[in-house]
């Protein structure tokens, strides 16, 4: 079973805002990573760090954090991030990289 | 622009071996950790194994701790896991990963294709 825990689906309407979360006892101590991953394609990175976009994520992707609790928020979503979304971190022990079970974004 | 381009995989029987490569380029391969992440056919990302950047560290998941090896050659720019005594349970799409730092953080900036791995009689 992921150390870090997700919601299995989340939904939102066209052009609202939505917010993704991670939860797990090693994000009390490391950044949750973000990533994209639409069907049959490789996962992209979209969000690491405190809240960090590597270059050519729109700037509707942002990241927080607060305890033990990460989260992506998609500030006015599109169509074209309808996509299975997963965040990872390191473990507890520091030495292992854990993901959460992923959330799939429905755009209504 | 990063290019990771995985190759090996195939179909093998319970309990067979079986080696997968990635060949990278456009980046200072030897400069950067580098991760071997599995997905099962409809299932979630699973972290496999990590090497650092010289080598000189390298940790398994526990669910493949004994049977696969992470392995890296930096004068041929290529990455290797050495897969032994494969179950059902690892039949999956295998991802080559790019870490952002020489050893870990976590942070998987660029990503392979994936090569699929399907083990069965």
């Amino acid at each position: 079973s992921s150390e870090l825990t997700q919601d299995p689906a989340v939904s939102v309407t066209l052009g609202q805002t939505v917010r993704i979360t991670c939860q797990g006892d090693s994000l009390g101590s490391y950044y949750a990573s973000w990533y994209q991953q639409k069907p049959g394609q490789a996962p992209v990175l979209v969000i690491y760090g405190e809240n960090n976009r590597p270059s050519g994520i729109p700037d509707r992707f942002s990241g927080s954090s607060s305890g033990n609790t990460a989260s992506l928020t998609i500030t006015g979503s599109q169509a074209e991030d309808e996509a299975d979304y997963y965040c990872n971190s390191r473990d507890r022990s520091g030495y292992h990289v854990v993901f959460g079970g992923g959330t799939k974004l429905t755009v209504l | 622009q990063v290019q990771l381009v995985e190759s090996g995989g195939g179909v093998v029987q319970p309990g067979g071996s079986l080696t997968l490569s990635c060949a990278a380029s456009r980046f200072t391969f030897s400069t950067y950790g580098m991760h071997w992440v599995r997905q099962a056919p409809g299932k979630g990302l699973e972290w496999v194994a990590f090497i650092w950047s010289d080598g000189s560290q390298k940790y398994n998941a526990d669910s493949v701790k004994g049977r696969f090896t992470i392995s890296r050659d930096n004068s041929k720019n290529t990455l290797y896991l050495q897969m032994s005594s494969l179950r059902a349970e690892d039949t999956a799409v295998y991802y080559c990963a790019k870490d952002s730092f020489a050893s870990s953080s976590s942070v998987f900036d660029y990503w392979g294709q994936g090569t699929l791995v399907t083990v069965s009689s």
